[in-house]
C-alpha cells in the first residue's frame, strides 16, 4: 500500500506531559499494527506493535491502545521528553499481504 | 543480530542521469525486502517489495525499477532521473515467520537522500 501525502499534523507538548498520538485505519481485516518513530534525516524506528487479539500493550513509557470497533489506534507516551520529538507513524498489516500500509504521520514537538 | 545497510547516504544527480541505490541485509536468510520513498514532510510511499530472489512487486508505476540479484541484496535503479525522483529513499526488511501469513515488523535502513537537479 501507499501512504497518502498530506502535510503532517503537529502535536506540541511540554516536557513531562503525557502525549497521545492518534491514528485511524480503514481496513477492518487488518490484524497487525505498529508504531514507528522517525527522527529528522533518519529511518523509522520500531516503537511497539500490537495484534488484533489484544486491545492494549505496554512498553517502556509507551502504551498502544487498539479499538477495533471504530478502527482507531493510539500511542501514549508518558512523561514526554525532548528526545521524543520526532514524526510518529502508525502502520497496519493484513493476513496474506507482505506489506504494511503507513499512516500520514504526526509530528511531536516537545518543549523543555 | 540482523543489520541493514543502505548506500549511498546522500546523492546529488543531474536530470537524465542513472541511479543505483543498494541495500543489503546481514544476519538473516530469505527476508522480505522493501523500497519506500518519502517526500519532504510527508509519509512513506511503498515503491517495490520482494519476497525472494528475482521476485519484484511494483506498487507505483514510475521511472524506477528494482532488482534482487541475491537473497539479501536489493537494488533500486533508474536509467534517467527526473526532478520528481528527488526524495528520501528507505530500504527495509522483514522476516517471514512460520504460521504468520501477513506482514511482520519492518526494520528500516538509515535512508538515502537523493537530490535531482
Amino acid at each position: 500500500g501507499e501512504s497518502v501525502g498530506l502535510h503532517l499534523p503537529t502535536l506540541s507538548v511540554q516536557e513531562g506531559d503525557n502525549s497521545i498520538i492518534n491514528c485511524a485505519y480503514s481496513n477492518s481485516a487488518s490484524d497487525y499494527f505498529i508504531w514507528y518513530k522517525q527522527e529528522s534525516g533518519k529511518g523509522p524506528q520500531f516503537i511497539i506493535d500490537i495484534r488484533s487479539n489484544m486491545d492494549k500493550r505496554q512498553g517502556q513509557r509507551v502504551t498502544v491502545l487498539l479499538n477495533k470497533t471504530v478502527k482507531h489506534l493510539s500511542l501514549q507516551i508518558a512523561a514526554t521528553q525532548p528526545g521524543d520529538s520526532a514524526v510518529y507513524f502508525c502502520a497496519e498489516g493484513s493476513p496474506g499481504y507482505s506489506t504494511l500500509t503507513f499512516g500520514k504521520g504526526t509530528m511531536l514537538l516537545v518543549s523543555p | 543480530s540482523q543489520t541493514i545497510h543502505q548506500w549511498p547516504a546522500t546523492l546529488v544527480q543531474p536530470v537524465g542521469s542513472p541511479l543505483s541505490l543498494e541495500c543489503t541485509v546481514e544476519g538473516t536468510s530469505n527476508p522480505n525486502l522493501y523500497w519506500y520513498r518519502q517526500a519532504a514532510g510527508r509519509g512513506l510511499q511503498l515503491l517495490f517489495y520482494s519476497v525472494g530472489i528475482g521476485q519484484i512487486s511494483s506498487e507505483v508505476p514510475q521511472n524506477l525499477s528494482a532488482s534482487r540479484p541475491q537473497d539479501r541484496q536489493f537494488i533500486l535503479s533508474s536509467k534517467k532521473l527526473l526532478l520528481s525522483d528527488s526524495g528520501f529513499y528507505l530500504c527495509a526488511w522483514s522476516a517471514r515467520l512460520a504460521g504468520v501469513s501477513g506482514a511482520n515488523v519492518l526494520t528500516f535502513g538509515a535512508g538515502s537522500r537523493l537530490t535531482v537537479l
